[in-house]
């Protein structure tokens, strides 16, 4: 078993959707969750950071962390194009390496 | 505020060279790890370098390695290549070892042939 596992996609939505973006993990030492979107050809981009279990939102993004399930989602409300990427979902404990998932990648089409 | 700058951006190289690839991180940021892309494998971790020190190692070969300079600017260095080693290369920067998350550069793609 991978330590983080994650919707493999490609997810295909149409513009103004709810994406549901999922990842699960094994290590329930990790407390800090992070979602990286990245486009083709750039480097990943920090979208949203948790620590511990709770919400978070900004702007049309909210991020989820249920750490008793090991679970963690990211939702975008109103999807536009400019969503479509590949999103990356992270996680580490203070002074370790952080621990990627494989990515799902998105197309949100108009 | 500047980003993370690697140079370069591409690169091809021959089997059984070696190369240097360079990451200057954000202003103030004293924490440098790399990681490698490719797209069967996702992001792996090569190694985290924090104050000039070796904090993290991945399970790569010994011939990546890296180093970290007083001013935060990091190289790594990849010796004997090998095809497998084709891949996107990514340095990421942050004030205190990823707690706020880390700041990707755009990367170096690396083909060897």
């Amino acid at each position: 078993q991978k330590e983080v596992e994650q919707d493999p996609g490609p997810l295909s939505v149409p513009e103004g959707a709810i994406v549901s973006l999922n990842c699960t993990y094994s290590n329930s030492a990790f407390q800090y969750f992070m979602w990286y979107r990245q486009y083709s050809r750039k480097g990943p981009e920090l979208l949203m950071y948790t620590y511990s279990s709770g919400n978070k939102e900004d702007g049309r993004f909210t991020a989820q962390v249920d750490k008793s399930s090991k679970y963690i989602s990211l939702f975008i409300r109103d999807s536009q194009p400019s969503d479509s990427a590949t999103y990356l979902c992270a996680m580490t404990n203070y002074g370790q390496n952080f621990v990627f998932g494989p990515g799902t990648r998105l197309s949100v089409l108009p | 505020k500047a980003g993370v700058t690697q140079t370069p951006r591409y690169l091809i190289k021959t089997r059984g060279q070696q190369v240097t690839l360079s990451c200057s991180p954000i202003s103030g940021h004293r924490s440098v790890s790399w990681y490698q892309q490719t797209p069967g494998q996702g992001l792996q971790f090569l190694f985290e370098y924090f104050s000039e020190t070796q904090r993290n190692k991945g399970n790569f070969p010994g011939r990546f390695s890296g180093r970290q300079f007083s001013n935060s600017r990091s190289e790594m260095n990849v010796s004997t290549l090998e095809l497998g080693d084709s891949a996107l290369y990514l340095c990421a920067s942050s004030p205190d070892r990823g707690r706020d998350g880390y700041t990707f550069g755009s990367g170096t793609r690396l083909t060897v042939v």
